[in-house]
């Protein structure tokens, strides 16, 4: 089945800087991949996803990449706000499967 | 728009006790369901998925059971609890087979 590693495990950066999470996964067959955000006590919620057929997706301050060929992608945040302060996770998926396999996921910290 | 209910949002419950916990999505019809659990400081682990009443698919053999007795009712459900059955539960939906929406979850302590 799929697995998918993610790095790092936590992050600490100081506001205003960019924040970089890794995710590689194991199926060449996954073609979507989506990122949750999730506050402390509280549902996952889903912030930007991509699909295989796209190598870049942006939407405001965040930006997902992927990587078919190496069988990675990232999630970057540009200009970090306290508020962008809690755990990150990374999933991958075929679609028209069911099953979401969620990484282990990236506490981030951003510092005032 | 679409929402999603989950209740009860903590339970405190002893070994050997009976689990019910039920999820509830308003805003959309014949939904694609789903259990996660996810462990303290850990990722989410599917527990079961439903593509209609009734149909109910199971992830990972456990000590839990899934049930749909209505179009937007997902309930989860132990005849007895254990001890490594405490974690966050979460449900989700989903109109496509991609984006998965959680509900707010539920904290259960088995102690």
């Amino acid at each position: 089945g799929e697995n998918v590693e993610q790095h790092p495990s936590t992050l600490s950066v100081q506001e205003g800087d960019s924040a970089v999470i890794k995710c590689t996964y194991s199926d060449s067959a996954s073609n979507y991949f989506p990122w949750y955000k999730q506050e402390l006590g509280k549902g996952p919620q889903l912030i930007i996803d991509i699909r295989s057929n796209v190598g870049e997706k942006k939407d405001q301050r965040i930006a997902v990449t992927l990587n078919k060929t190496a069988k990675h992608f990232s999630l970057h945040i540009t200009e970090t706000q306290p508020e962008d302060s809690a755990v990150y996770f990374c999933a991958a998926s075929t679609m028209g499967r069911r099953a979401l396999t969620f990484g282990s996921g990236t506490r981030l910290q951003v510092q005032p | 728009s679409q929402t999603i209910h989950q209740w009860p949002a903590t339970l405190v419950q002893p070994v050997g006790s009976p689990l019910s916990l039920e999820c509830t999505v308003e805003g959309t019809s014949n939904p694609n369901l789903y259990w996660y659990r996810q462990a303290a400081g850990r990722g989410l682990q599917l527990l079961f998925y439903s593509v209609g009443i009734g149909q109910i698919s199971s992830e990972v053999p456990q000590n839990l059971s899934a049930s749909r007795p209505q179009d937007r009712q997902f309930i989860l459900s132990s005849k007895k609890l254990l001890l490594s059955d405490s974690g966050f539960y979460l449900c989700a939906w989903s109109v496509t087979s991609a984006e998965q929406y959680f509900g707010p979850g539920t904290r259960l302590t088995v102690t």
